[in-house]
């Protein structure tokens, strides 16, 4: 079962402007992970924001997370067309083998018009 | 560069056929991981591996289905008897002591 769900699903924005993406998730967590895909390619990395942290920054991108409603928020700002891809929030889950796997929602995607 | 590459990066095969997809993470890292990913979706956990140990498999992996990891280093996912649901986008991870997963840039297969 997915534990993260990305909202909105989809979302177009003029080059320029900024975009934000939510993600909300069901248990406790002691990181979340966002990603960006590009279409037919792998997940690349953007950020890791920990359970005690309440703001992370990486160059335009602004992460937030609030644990007491179990959601976070990705905001990328001044977007360029080359941002132009799918974003999805991950959270580690200990099934007990201590794999910590993620899980993802069906992800944001975004469409930034030149 | 995710550190993590995967060969091949695309696979077609018929229905019925053998694959088997590989992994290789630049360094060395103890935990690495599996997902398949279908159209539309996020990706889906497989399977886990401490060092050369398989200590996690999900429910979507059936029988059908097999990981290694021999050395420690490099993984392979193989896939008998191929069926059409298996087109996917199979992914490999890497988890660093900062517990980040880093992915590869998949393998896609499509199952005629």
């Amino acid at each position: 079962s997915q534990q993260g769900e990305e909202d909105p699903q989809a979302l177009s924005i003029q080059e320029g402007e900024n975009a934000t993406m939510n993600c909300s998730y069901k248990t406790s967590i002691n990181n979340l992970q966002w990603y960006r895909q590009n279409s037919g390619r792998g997940l690349v990395h953007l950020i890791l924001i920990r359970s005690n942290e309440r703001e992370k920054h990486s160059g335009r991108l602004r992460v937030t997370l609030d644990t007491s409603k179990k959601s976070s928020s990705l905001l990328i700002t001044a977007s360029r067309a080359a941002d132009t891809a799918s974003y999805f929030c991950a959270t580690p889950v200990n099934s007990g083998a201590g794999s910590y796997q993620l899980t993802f929602g069906k992800g944001t995607k975004l469409s930034v018009i030149p | 560069d995710t550190g993590v590459s995967q060969n091949p990066r695309h696979k077609i095969t018929k229905r019925g056929q053998n694959v088997t997809f590989r992994c290789d993470p630049i360094s060395e890292h103890n935990r690495l991981y599996w997902y398949r990913q279908t159209l539309g979706q996020g990706p889906e956990f497989l399977t886990y591996f401490q060092n050369e140990a398989q200590l996690e498999k999900s429910r979507l992996l059936s029988d059908r289905f097999s990981a290694e990891r021999p050395k420690g280093s490099f993984s392979t996912l193989e896939i008998q008897r191929t069926e059409q649901g298996d087109s996917a986008m199979y992914l490999c991870a890497i988890r660093t002591a900062y517990n980040e997963q880093f992915f590869g840039p998949g393998t896609r297969l499509t199952v005629l």
